[in-house]
């Protein structure tokens, strides 16, 4: 079944680099996302990266794919506390007649000062 | 141009009562998704309007959930009666039809069932 996993929390020193894990099962997936949520908001689009893609880098943000082992990592460059929040992988497949994300938990990202 | 509002931020109610959370998407967005987190776990799928259709609802829980998009703009998601698992945080997404990949969120309904 479709499944998307992450580890559930992360501490970093402001200044250091961050990776954010994720893996997932559905091979049909199309797309994959990072969205981050901030304490009391909502989900904000972060990137996305299209599954013939191996890397998209965006300014601090770098996202790679290793679809061979259906591996997702986010790496934010000059970790700030501005940073901290949850950040969610989520999947999807745009091919069939759905349309829907498949998220996984969430990982907390604590930057320390 | 205003993004993805819900109403209300926070609802509490008793088991059995009912409650209806309202969901507008970005002007223009003919795509809206309805998701919820439960219990600090996964965020899930719901079900997807096109317009006023119902696109997919493989997601709804049971029939104690009914969505509602008329007109094709706002949607409203009702559950009655709500049941102490229903509590969590609903969110509302939507899209347009190019590219309709790019899924953008609300801040999201807290339901508390107690």
């Amino acid at each position: 079944g479709e499944d998307v996993e992450q580890s559930l929390f992360l501490s970093v020193r402001e200044g250091d680099s961050s990776v954010i894990n994720c893996t997932y099962t559905d091979s049909s997936s199309t797309y994959l996302y990072w969205y981050k949520q901030e304490p009391g908001a909502g989900l904000q689009l972060l990137t996305y990266i299209f599954s013939n893609m191996d890397m998209k880098q965006d300014q601090r943000l770098t996202v790679l794919l290793n679809k061979k082992d259906k591996h997702l990592s986010l790496r934010i460059a000059d970790t700030q506390t501005g940073d901290s929040a949850i950040y969610f992988c989520a999947e999807g497949d745009y091919g069939g007649a759905t349309n829907k994300l498949i998220f996984g938990t969430g990982t907390l990202l604590a930057v320390q000062p | 141009e205003a993004g993805v509002t819900q109403f209300p931020s926070h609802s509490v109610i008793e088991k059995g009562q009912t409650v209806t959370l309202r969901c507008d998407p970005i002007s223009g967005h003919d795509n809206l998704y309805w998701y919820r987190r439960v219990m600090g776990k996964e965020i899930k799928f719901l079900l997807h309007f096109v317009k006023e259709s119902k696109q997919d609802e493989s997601g709804m829980p049971n029939n104690r959930f009914l969505a509602e998009r008329t007109g094709g703009t706002y949607s409203t998601l009702k559950v009655q009666p709500a049941e102490l698992e229903d509590s969590g945080v609903y969110f509302c997404a939507s899209s347009q039809d190019r590219p309709i990949y790019e899924q953008y969120f609300g801040p999201g309904t807290r339901l508390t069932v107690t």
